[in-house]
């Protein structure tokens, strides 16, 4: 069985300050780890994975995460938020001995970026 | 061109009406899914399939069946639709999960 939570629904942060969003999981395997990110009116873009290698994975757009597996997080980060930036996010968790179809959305996370 | 196209991108349907919406890739992967979006719910998986023989039930199945009528397509149906399927409709590809999806731009679906 596997889960992911994501602890904020809306998060609002000034341009040019950190982003963090936070995402915790549970998972029977050794999970595979995403961030997704959607612009409005967008299909789901890949932020981010991890997969078991380095615990420090770094995405497109100078966004990065940390896995921890002794807090079962996955948190998004990134030095300084743009503009750009406003989207919905979504993590994800795919155990990595199941077959396919067995990966779990987040319910997302909204950033907003003030001027 | 888009690596997953989605067709219809918008429809308005009535009650009791069969609708289809398509999905075409180019990424040449074998593993194809359909999810629904609604505000706050994140997404939930309705049909995926492992190749053009291979069709697996999603969470959220009931009311919706799927054709894989080629590697590179694999189209949902409701076969007579109702409100609450009111929704945003993806279709994903992927080569293994452990890879991650890529997903096309969504058809937004309205049932009146």
């Amino acid at each position: 069985a596997q889960s992911v939570t994501q602890l904020d629904s809306h998060v609002s942060v000034s341009e040019g300050t950190p982003v963090l969003l936070r995402c915790n999981y549970s998972s029977s395997y050794s999970p595979s780890l995403f961030w997704y990110v959607q612009h409005p009116n967008k299909g789901l873009q890949l932020l981010l994975k991890y997969t078991s290698a380095a615990t420090l994975v770094k995405g497109i757009n100078g966004f990065e995460a940390e896995f921890k597996k002794s807090e079962t997080s996955f948190h998004l980060t990134k030095p300084s938020a743009h503009m750009s930036d406003a989207a919905e996010y979504f993590c994800v968790v795919s155990g990595i001995n199941t077959n396919a179809g067995k990966s779990t959305f987040g319910d997302g996370t909204t950033l907003t970026v003030k001027p | 061109d888009a690596d997953v196209t989605q067709t219809p991108r918008n429809r308005i349907t009535k009650t009791g009406k069969r609708i289809m919406l398509e999905c075409s890739q180019t990424k040449g992967h074998d593993r194809m899914y359909w999810y629904r979006q609604d505000p706050g719910l994140g997404l939930r998986l309705i049909y995926y399939s492992f190749d053009v023989k291979d069709i697996n039930k999603g969470e959220i199945s009931d009311g919706y069946s799927v054709s894989r009528q080629a590697q590179a397509k694999f189209s949902l149906s409701l076969e007579s639709a109702i409100p609450n399927q009111t929704a945003l409709y993806f279709c994903a590809t992927s080569d293994r999960d452990i890879y991650g999806y890529t997903f096309g731009s969504g058809t937004r679906l309205t049932v009146v």
